[in-house]
């Protein structure tokens, strides 16, 4: 099974800074993956599909781009409601698997 | 309005069984697969499995094959999971989620119901 690691763990920013979550997928993915934002008590929001496409609804600020085995997420001018915890995931037909997630702080 | 909401949540001893549901709206739903994905408390997001549209074709993660199985019921817009031989590290709460694209089950989650809490505990 094809696993992904998120880095870092955690993450700590203030408003207006500009964050870069990393996954690395254990084999090559072509470009599907997708990344989530949970807020605490929420559901799982849907950012990014296809590594880099922009979720409809989702601000400019976020933005993905990788392929293979190397992914970023990056949000360039955070805002208070950013941060949460950030998922990057990969999907086939069979398997939709999960990395371990990223915790951005204040 | 896309709508999802899961039921049948609650408090299980181990060795117990528990059905969930997640009744649909809002979209034609036997056109889309529809997954379980689950998140122990304090811990990350973990997909459990995968239906297609049509219910014909299921996909599992490998520490619940055998022990889960997910259905669902076109005629009723309704999603299960049937649980089986619960263990204390099935405590979690299981979200429904739908299927980004009606072609195929290689797509992420773009709807999410606001889950439902299973604890099995003695």
């Amino acid at each position: 099974a094809i696993q992904l690691t998120q880095s870092p763990s955690s993450l700590s920013a203030s408003v207006g800074d500009t964050v870069t979550i990393t996954c690395r997928a254990s084999q090559g993915i072509s470009s599907a993956l997708a990344w989530y934002q949970q807020i605490p008590g929420k559901a799982p929001k849907l950012l990014i599909y296809e590594a880099s496409s922009l979720e409809s609804g989702v601000p400019s600020r976020f933005s993905g781009s990788g392929s293979g085995t190397d992914f970023t997420l990056t949000i360039s001018s955070l805002q208070p409601e950013d941060f949460a915890t950030y998922y990057c995931q990969h999907f086939n037909s069979y398997s939709h698997s999960f990395g371990q997630g990223t915790k951005l702080e204040i | 309005e896309v709508q999802l909401l899961e039921s049948g949540g609650g408090l299980v001893q181990p060795g117990g069984s528990l059905r969930l549901s997640c009744g649909a709206s809002g979209f034609s739903f036997s056109r889309y697969a529809m997954s379980w994905v689950r998140q122990a408390p304090g811990k990350g997001l973990e997909w459990v499995s995968t239906i297609s549209g049509s219910g014909g074709r299921t996909y599992y993660e490998d520490s619940v094959k055998g022990q889960f199985t997910i259905s669902r019921d076109n005629s009723k817009n309704t999603l299960y999971l049937q649980m089986n031989s619960l263990r204390a590290d099935d405590t979690a709460i299981y979200y429904c989620a739908k299927i980004y694209s009606a072609l195929t089950t290689a797509n992420p989650h773009d709807y999410w119901g606001q889950g439902t809490l299973v604890t099995v505990s003695s």
